[in-house]
């Protein structure tokens, strides 16, 4: 099967970085989407990599390592409004569905 | 900016009733999905639907769940007959073309309850 690993939870203060990672085992992927979702909300789209490496989208980036099995989602000059669960999720090579990552909820501090 | 719309956003129903989940994906995209997420929990995919055909279902999409476009701009979700452990949010979802890099997008939800 394939599964996508995320720690459960990440606090940080207002202004700061922080780095959520993703580990995950699966056969064959287009790629590694990460989406965030405030309480209530709907997954909205944030970043996509394609290939190895970073892809910047203003404060946020997002890193793959195939070879690793491995991404992570960097949030730079942190905001209160940043605070929600953030997925992983790949692409099924052989198919079209999403499969999420178990999820990182992200709690911003004054 | 299009986006992906869904009725109701909440709805109660009593276990054994007949659920009609209503999406109205994004105009000009051409495959739709539904997703699940039981509270506290990661999105699960349940169905794929393109070309007035499920493409793919997940094993949580038993005989009692079936999907529908009736018509060239909704998308349905039918439960036949709920369940307490379907109680959840459900979420629409339609892109474009998955073989490209577009990304899926997302309706808001709808929340069922089933007492």
């Amino acid at each position: 099967g394939q599964s996508l690993e995320q720690p459960s939870e990440v606090t940080a203060v207002e202004g700061a970085i922080v780095q959520i990672n993703c580990t995950y085992q699966t056969s064959g992927f287009y790629g590694l989407s990460w989406y965030q979702q405030h309480d209530g909300g709907a997954p909205t789209f944030l970043s996509y990599n394609a290939l190895d490496g970073l892809e910047e989208t203003g404060r946020f980036s997002s890193f793959l390592s195939r070879s690793d099995s491995y991404g992570y989602l960097l949030l730079q000059e942190l905001q209160m409004k940043d605070s929600a669960s953030y997925f992983c999720a790949v692409r099924d090579k052989n198919t079209d569905k999403l499969i999420f990552g178990t999820g990182t909820r992200l709690q911003v501090f004054p | 900016e299009p986006e992906v719309t869904q009725t109701p956003s909440h709805q109660v129903t009593q276990m054994g009733q007949e659920v009609i989940l209503r999406c109205v994906p994004i105009s000009n995209h051409l495959y739709f999905y539904w997703y699940r997420q039981i509270l506290g929990q990661k999105v699960e995919f349940l169905v794929s639907f393109y070309n007035n055909e499920i493409s793919e279902k997940s094993e949580i999409f038993d005989d009692q769940f079936s999907v529908e476009r009736p018509d060239g701009s909704n998308f349905t979700l039918k439960i036949r007959s709920t369940k307490l452990e379907d109680s959840a949010m459900y979420f629409c979802a339609s892109s474009r073309d998955p073989q490209t890099m577009e990304t899926q997008y997302f309706g808001p939800g709808t929340r069922l309850l089933v007492l």
